[in-house]
C-alpha cells in the first residue's frame, strides 16, 4: 500500500506491562513523527525522526516512553510500565523533509 | 507556550448551508498552517495548507481557508456543505523556526451535516 501503516490497530494491556507500537512510513519519506490523541483532544506531539536519529523528542512525557528508527524506515514506539493514563490513540505520520505530514490509521492503546 | 484554538467544538448544519470554522493560534513569528479532516472510521487527511504566498488557499472538496496574519487566524470555509462533509476537523500549526517540525493542534470541531 502507498500509505502509512501502523500495527497493531488495537492493543489492550494491563497496567505495568510493556508495549511496542509499530509504524511503517510511506516509502522514501525521510521524516517520521509520533503523536498521541486522547478522547476529545487534538493530537499531541511526541517525537520526530529525521532519518535514523531523533531530531526532536521534546514531547515524550517521561522516560517510560522511547522510540527507535534503526534503519531510517520503520519505527517502534516503546512504552514501559504502562499506566492507565497512557490509554490513547497513538498516531504515526511521515513526510518528505519539511512537507506535509501524512498520517496512519493509529493504534488504539487501552491500559486496564 | 504556543497554542491553537478552535472556537466551535460541535457544529450542526443542514445540507447546502455555508460553513466557517474558526482557528486562532498564539505565536508572533512565521508559521505554516494546516487543516486536517477525519471522516468517521478513517485516518487524518490533509484538507489544505498554507506556507507562504496568497493568503487565500483552496483545498480539496471545495474547502478554502484564509490566513489573516494580523488576527493570527486561519478560518476554514465552504460555501455549501454536503452530508459527506460530516467529520472531525482539526486546525494545526507548525512554528517555522530552525529544525522544528512538530504540529500543534486545536481540539477539533465535530461537524454533523443533516441531509
Amino acid at each position: 500500500g502507498a500509505g502509512v501503516s501502523q500495527t497493531p490497530s488495537n492493543k489492550v494491556t494491563e497496567k505495568g506491562k510493556y508495549v511496542e507500537l509499530r509504524c511503517d512510513p510511506i516509502s522514501g519519506h525521510t521524516a517520521l513523527y509520533w503523536y498521541r490523541q486522547s478522547l476529545g483532544q487534538g493530537p499531541e506531539f511526541l517525537i520526530y525522526f529525521q532519518g535514523t536519529g531523533a531530531a526532536d523528542d521534546s514531547g515524550l512525557p517521561n522516560d517510560r516512553f522511547f522510540a527507535v528508527r534503526p534503519e531510517g524506515s520503520v519505527s517502534t514506539l516503546k512504552i514501559q510500565r504502562t499506566e492507565r493514563g497512557d490509554s490513547a490513540v497513538y498516531l504515526c505520520a511521515s513526510s518528505l523533509d519539511t512537507d506535509t505530514q501524512y498520517f496512519g490509521p493509529g493504534t488504539r492503546l487501552t491500559v486496564l | 507556550a504556543q497554542s491553537v484554538s478552535q472556537h466551535n467544538h460541535h457544529v450542526i448544519l443542514s445540507e447546502a448551508a455555508s460553513l466557517e470554522l474558526g482557528c486562532n493560534y498564539s505565536y508572533g513569528g512565521t508559521v505554516n498552517l494546516f487543516w486536517y479532516v477525519q471522516y468517521p472510521g478513517q485516518h487524518l487527511q490533509l484538507l489544505l495548507k498554507y506556507f507562504s504566498g496568497d493568503p487565500l488557499v483552496k483545498g480539496i472538496k471545495g474547502f478554502e481557508a484564509e490566513f489573516i496574519k494580523s488576527k493570527f487566524s486561519f478560518n476554514l470555509r465552504k460555501p455549501s456543505v454536503q452530508w459527506s462533509d460530516t467529520a472531525e476537523y482539526f486546525c494545526a500549526v507548525n512554528i517555522n523556526a530552525g529544525n522544528n517540525r512538530k504540529l500543534i493542534w486545536g481540539l477539533g470541531t465535530s461537524l454533523a451535516v443533516n441531509p
